[in-house]
């Protein structure tokens, strides 16, 4: 079956290094990743999104990449703050490589803390 | 970026009651939305596709009829737990699809503890 795993272990760095969370599949060819962000008792709140044609994604200090050999995303938050410090989700649509279903399977989380 | 809201943002009911939550899309409007759940240090789990105008479709294992599902206009869904038992307790979230790769906004959650 398809599965998502991400470091069920909390990160915990200081503030103005790098973090870096994984996130690995198994048994699925995904057309895109996204990766959420999710604050104690809130909602998600979308990050980015990286295809499967795409190598790396950038968007202010966050960049995400996506090596669909190895079946593995990374997500980086470079110049880390303390406000950073939530749990990161990656999902993938249910779909596969079809796409576009909407359907989303999420991975346990990483929580990542940033001390001052 | 869209905004989803939810209400209520947490409620409290007894044994054997229904609770309804509402999901709107503010300032988008969306044919499909999604709900799922989550339980305590888990992560999110699909519960069902709520599409506008037509019946939803239910994940495996979840029971339509305890979890009724109405999607009545473009901004609107709504999720009835029917006669609520404590193992229902849990966080609530729906969400909505934007644009061509599903990039998805959550609404804010609605956490439900039954007595």
């Amino acid at each position: 079956s398809q599965k998502i795993e991400q470091n069920s272990e909390a990160l915990n760095i200081q503030e103005g290094k790098t973090a870096t969370l994984t996130c690995n599949y198994t048994n699925y060819s995904p057309a895109y990743l996204q990766w959420y962000r999710q604050d104690p008792g809130r909602g998600p709140v979308f990050l980015l999104l990286i295809r499967e044609n795409e190598k790396e994604k950038r968007k202010e200090r966050l960049k995400v990449t996506f090596d669909t050999t190895l079946k593995q995303s990374l997500f980086h938050i470079t110049a880390s703050q303390p406000a950073d410090s939530a749990t990161y989700l990656c999902a993938l649509d249910r779909g596969g490589g079809s796409g576009n279903t909407g359907k989303l399977i999420f991975g346990q989380g990483t929580t990542l803390q940033v001390k001052p | 970026g869209a905004v989803v809201s939810q209400h209520p943002s947490w409620v409290i009911c007894k044994s054997g009651t229904s609770v309804k939550i509402e999901c709107r899309s503010l300032d988008f409007q969306a044919t499909t939305m999604f709900w799922y759940r989550q339980f305590p240090k888990q992560s999110l789990m699909l519960m069902a596709t709520s599409n506008e105008g037509s019946k939803a479709t239910y994940e495996q294992g979840v029971e339509k009829d305890k979890f009724l599902i109405n999607h009545a206009s473009l901004t609107l869904s709504t999720l009835t737990v029917t006669s609520a038992h404590p193992e229902d307790s849990s966080f609530y979230i729906c969400s909505a699809r934007v644009g061509p790769f599903n990039e998805q906004f959550f609404g804010p959650g609605t956490r439900l503890t039954v007595l």
